[in-house]
C-alpha cells in the first residue's frame, strides 16, 4: 500500500537557526497536507499543497512540493519556540483518506 | 463553530471492560475519521465514515473494535474487550469533504490496566 515517509525522525536545534523536513510518498499525490502537533496536542493542519513545484509561505514557514508531486519539504527560518511540536505530512490514497508520515519531532533550544 | 469534539478526554479501564469513545464532528463537515496513536505506529487510520456510512473500516485492528455514525452529528467508537495494548490516544478527524484539511478534536487517551 502507499507510504508516506519523513526524514528526519528528530531535530534539536537552537533558538533562531533554521529547520527542514522532507516528506516522500511511495505514490504520486493529488495533494500534499502539512500538521503540527504540539506535545500534548492534537495534530492542526497547516496548509495543503496541489500543484506541482509549488511554494506557499506562512510567515517564518515555507511548504514546497516536488516537480513529480511524491516529495514535500517543510522549512522553518529563524525557529522559535513556538516552532516546538511534530510536523506530519499527510497525502490522500485512491479511496482519499490521508496515509500520514512517521513525524518530525522538531525541538528548540532556547 | 467548537470544532471536533471528543469525551471522555481520559479513561483509565480495566482489562475486559468495554470502552466507548465518543465523537461530534463539525457541522457541515461530511467525512469522519477515527485514528489511533502511539510512539511505536505513530498515527494509524482505523475507520472513515462519509455521509454517515463506513467507506474503509481496514484499520480496524480486530473484532474487538466498533464504530458507527447513527447520524451527520454523532460517530462512537467501542471496544470490547479492552487489552492493555490498545492504550493510545484515540483521534477523531472530520473534514468537509474529499481532499480537504482535517479538523481533528483533542483526542481521548485511554490506559487499559
Amino acid at each position: 500500500g502507499q507510504q508516506v515517509m519523513q526524514i528526519p525522525q528528530y531535530q534539536h536545534v537552537q533558538e533562531g537557526e533554521d529547520f527542514t523536513t522532507y516528506c516522500n510518498s511511495s505514490t504520486t499525490l493529488s495533494n500534499i497536507q502539512w500538521y503540527k502537533q504540539r506535545p500534548g496536542g492534537h495534530p492542526v493542519f497547516l496548509i495543503q499543497l496541489v500543484k506541482s513545484g509549488e511554494v506557499k509561505k506562512q510567515k517564518r514557514l515555507t511548504f514546497q512540493f516536488g516537480e513529480a508531486k511524491k516529495n514535500s519539504s517543510l522549512h522553518i527560518t529563524a525557529t522559535q519556540t513556538t516552532d516546538v511540536g511534530t510536523y506530519f505530512c499527510a497525502g490522500p490514497d485512491s479511496s482519499y483518506k490521508l496515509i500520514f508520515g512517521s513525524g518530525t519531532r522538531l525541538l528548540v533550544r532556547p | 463553530d467548537a470544532g471536533v469534539i471528543q469525551s471522555p478526554r481520559h479513561e483509565v479501564t480495566e482489562m475486559g471492560q468495554e470502552v466507548t469513545l465518543r465523537c461530534k464532528p463539525i457541522s457541515g463537515h461530511n467525512s469522519l475519521f477515527w485514528y489511533r496513536q502511539t510512539m511505536m505506529r505513530g498515527l494509524e487510520l482505523l475507520i472513515y465514515f462519509n455521509n454517515n456510512v463506513p467507506i474503509d473500516d481496514s484499520g480496524m485492528p480486530e473484532d474487538r473494535f466498533s464504530a458507527k455514525m447513527p447520524n451527520a452529528s454523532f460517530s462512537t467508537l467501542k471496544i470490547q474487550p479492552s487489552e492493555p495494548r490498545d492504550s493510545a490516544v484515540y483521534f477523531c478527524a472530520s473534514s468537509f469533504r474529499d481532499n480537504y484539511g482535517y479538523t481533528f478534536g483533542s483526542g481521548t487517551r485511554l490506559t487499559v490496566v
